[in-house]
């Protein structure tokens, strides 16, 4: 039981380059999450699927595209990053859609884009 | 929109002692979770402990502990018997009706020995 896995764990971009973070979780979890966390700061949510086939987004959505590719699997893209998209990447997943229910986290991407 | 303030950049404490974390909320929804996350300097996110918004009782687990008081929306965390592994980040979060995450900016915590 692997938990929440991502990939790449590191990666460095340069402006205008485009790729996709990979995110697979093995909990049979209905909701999954990308948040960016920046220096200094909280994570903040990018984007969300609720459920299967369910996409929304978050409260920093701008220069990101998500799909949710099965009920395991949900990636982001980036299609041409930015020096301001340079931060450590977060994805998630979450049992239930109640507040009660916690969110448990992969390990993380660092990404930098020059 | 919901916000989440901590409002201690850092905070230092003595190996054994207690300290309390302060994380204070607003949210206009009648329902919602209060969370607990710790960040080592490994960089994984850790959960530690909920809250829920009708719970009477605060919530407990291990050495941890949930000071909630809701009429003044707070809900601080406090670890008792402080241990070097403690130093890490700690982030308090919300979830509401719109079932996301919403993160304070964190407080980092230093256990002297």
């Amino acid at each position: 039981n692997a938990g929440v896995t991502q990939t790449p764990k590191f990666q460095v971009l340069k402006t205008g380059q485009s790729m996709t973070l990979q995110c697979a979780q093995d909990m049979n979890h209905n909701s999954m999450y990308w948040y960016r966390q920046d220096p200094g700061m909280g994570l903040r949510l990018i984007y969300y699927s609720a459920s299967e086939g369910t996409t929304d987004k978050g409260e920093v959505p701008n220069g990101y595209n998500v799909s949710r590719l099965n009920k395991r699997e949900f990636s982001l893209r980036l299609e041409s990053a930015a020096p301001s998209q340079t931060s450590v990447y977060f994805c998630a997943s979450s049992n239930a859609r109640g507040a009660s229910y916690e969110q448990y986290f992969g390990p993380g991407t660092r990404l930098t884009v020059t | 929109a919901q916000k989440i303030t901590q409002t201690q950049p850092g905070m230092f404490v003595q190996e054994k002692e207690a300290v309390t974390l302060d994380c204070t909320y607003d949210t206009s929804d009648p329902s919602y979770g209060l969370f607990w996350y710790k960040q080592p300097s490994s960089g994984e996110m850790i959960f530690l402990i909920y809250q829920g918004s009708y719970d009477q009782q605060n919530a407990t687990e291990g050495r941890y502990s949930l000071n909630f008081q809701k009429a003044r929306k707070s809900a601080n965390l406090v670890i008792s018997a402080s241990q070097l592994g403690d130093s890490a980040m700690y982030f308090c979060a919300m979830k509401g009706s719109a079932r996301q995450l919403t993160f304070g900016s964190g407080t980092q915590l230093t256990v002297l020995p």
